[in-house]
């Protein structure tokens, strides 16, 4: 089964300073991931994904995210963090099952909290 | 309407009542999903439309829960005679083609059902 580790529950860091959201995964064949960020009493928003090609990728709001495949891990990162980048983060895995079509694989959230 | 629009937005209802929930996706997306979010957890999939139909519903939790997309559109999400363990934060998402694993979800603020 398709499984999603998010090993932070929370991640301090400093305005200015890079930050790193760590995401592992299992899954059989070769893994969809995406990240996405919530913020109070919203939605998910997305921010990127992998699907294949460059190990690093790039998406909204400066963040970026570099998957390897030798430690199955898909970490997001931004060099320079925001007091407004503060909210849940959740990594998502796609299941390779041809039925799966997009249905997402969420892990338990990680929430960054960026101080002034 | 420029994203997804979820209704209501907070519900209260009493163990044993019935609740309808509703998602108007963006207009044109094809792939629609229903998804639940306990507290302090990542969503959790509970069901996926292609227009009218409903290729997905492993996630429903029991027969409680039904789901429909009548004209490939707006959707509802039933429970029947709630639960105290049915409330969450119920999260609707649309997408596009159908079919492509690319698509990100597009996805509404929610509807948090709280049972009494």
């Amino acid at each position: 089964a398709q499984s999603v580790a998010q090993p932070e529950d929370q991640v301090n860091v400093a305005e200015g300073n890079p930050l790193t959201v760590k995401c592992t995964y299992s899954v059989s064949g070769n893994p969809y991931l995406f990240w996405y960020v919530q913020y109070p009493n919203r939605g998910l928003q997305f921010l990127l994904k992998y699907i294949t090609g460059d190990n690093l990728v790039k998406g909204s709001y400066g963040f970026e995210a570099e998957f390897n495949k030798s430690q199955t891990s898909f970490h997001l990162k931004k060099p320079s963090a925001l007091v407004s980048d503060s909210a849940l983060y959740f990594c998502a895995v796609r299941p390779t099952s041809n039925t799966g079509f997009q249905k997402l694989v969420f892990g338990t959230g990680t929430r960054l909290l960026v101080s002034p | 309407g420029a994203g997804v629009s979820q209704s209501p937005r907070y519900k209260v209802a009493k163990r044993g009542q019935d609740v309808a929930l509703r998602c108007d996706p963006i207009s044109g997306h094809v792939s629609l999903f229903w998804y639940q979010q306990a507290l302090g957890q990542g969503p959790e999939f509970l069901t996926y439309f292609q227009n009218e139909a409903q290729l997905d519903k492993s996630g429903l939790p029991s027969d409680r829960f039904f789901a429909e997309r009548p004209e490939g559109s707006v959707s509802t999400l039933k429970i029947q005679r709630t639960q105290q363990e049915d409330s969450a934060v119920y999260l609707c998402a649309s997408s596009s083609p159908a079919g492509t694993y690319n698509s990100p979800l597009h996805f509404g603020n929610g509807t948090r059902l709280t049972v009494t």
